[in-house]
């Protein structure tokens, strides 16, 4: 199975300040038809989770435009511009390329 | 408004079967993948299987296969897992989603806890 590993595990942030998590394949996501299906997750306490970028770098409808995603092959990035109060929580990043989907371990953003 | 409901969650022991199921509404269900992802008590996410619009093509997570079964009913918008022998590291909450395109999940139902515990 492909490995995705997230960093950092765990984000104090500042209100207003950026923040960056990287996210680690142990093999390519390019796929066969070219696409890289890299998907990043947010989870809220309490919530179930919500996709926020897909295809790497496309933003879902609705998502805050102070979210968005980088990268290609095997490193990718999600950046929040500013972060928010309701920024907070884990984020997991996914990759559905190669089966089965694996998941990040999940990066917790809080405030400190 | 996309809502998956998910429902059929309870306490079981080892050994034991539940079936859940999940339903679905404000999507054009009978032209969806739908997945099953679980997330054990203060844990991550894992991928437990996925259906084709149609039912004849599913796929298991290893951890899963022989012992759980996914199945569908477009004609009452639902989706289904059944999961027989259960193992105490099964228990999660199980996650309805949808899968538009290589597991790119883009709605997940609020979830049901399964309790595995003898």
């Amino acid at each position: 199975d492909v490995v995705m590993t997230q960093s950092p595990l765990s984000l104090p942030v500042t209100l207003g300040q950026p923040a960056s998590i990287s996210c680690r394949s142990s093999q390519s996501l390019v796929h066969s038809d070219g696409n890289t299906y890299l998907t990043w997750f947010q989870q809220r306490p309490g919530q179930s989770p919500r996709r926020l970028i897909y295809a790497v770098s496309n933003r879902d409808s609705g998502v805050p435009d102070r979210f968005s995603g980088s990268g290609s092959g095997t490193d990718f990035t999600l950046r929040i511009s500013r972060v928010e109060a309701e920024d907070v929580g884990v984020y997991y990043c996914m990759q559905g390329t190669h089966w089965p989907p694996t998941f990040g371990q999940g990066t917790k953003v809080e405030i400190e | 408004e996309v809502q998956l409901v998910e429902s059929g969650g309870g306490f079981v022991q080892p050994g034991g079967s539940l079936i859940l199921s999940c339903v679905a509404s404000g999507l054009i269900f009978k032209d969806s993948w739908m997945a099953w992802v679980r997330q054990a008590p203060g844990k991550g996410l894992e991928w437990v299987a996925n259906i084709n619009p149609d039912g004849s093509q599913i796929y298991y997570s290893d951890s899963v296969r022989g012992r759980f079964t996914m199945s569908r009913d477009n004609a009452k918008n639902s989706v289904y897992l059944q999961m027989n022998n259960l193992r105490v590291d099964d228990a999660s909450v199980y996650y309805c989603a949808r899968d538009p395109h290589y597991a790119a999940l883009d709605y997940w139902g609020q979830g049901t806890l399964v309790t595995v515990s003898s």
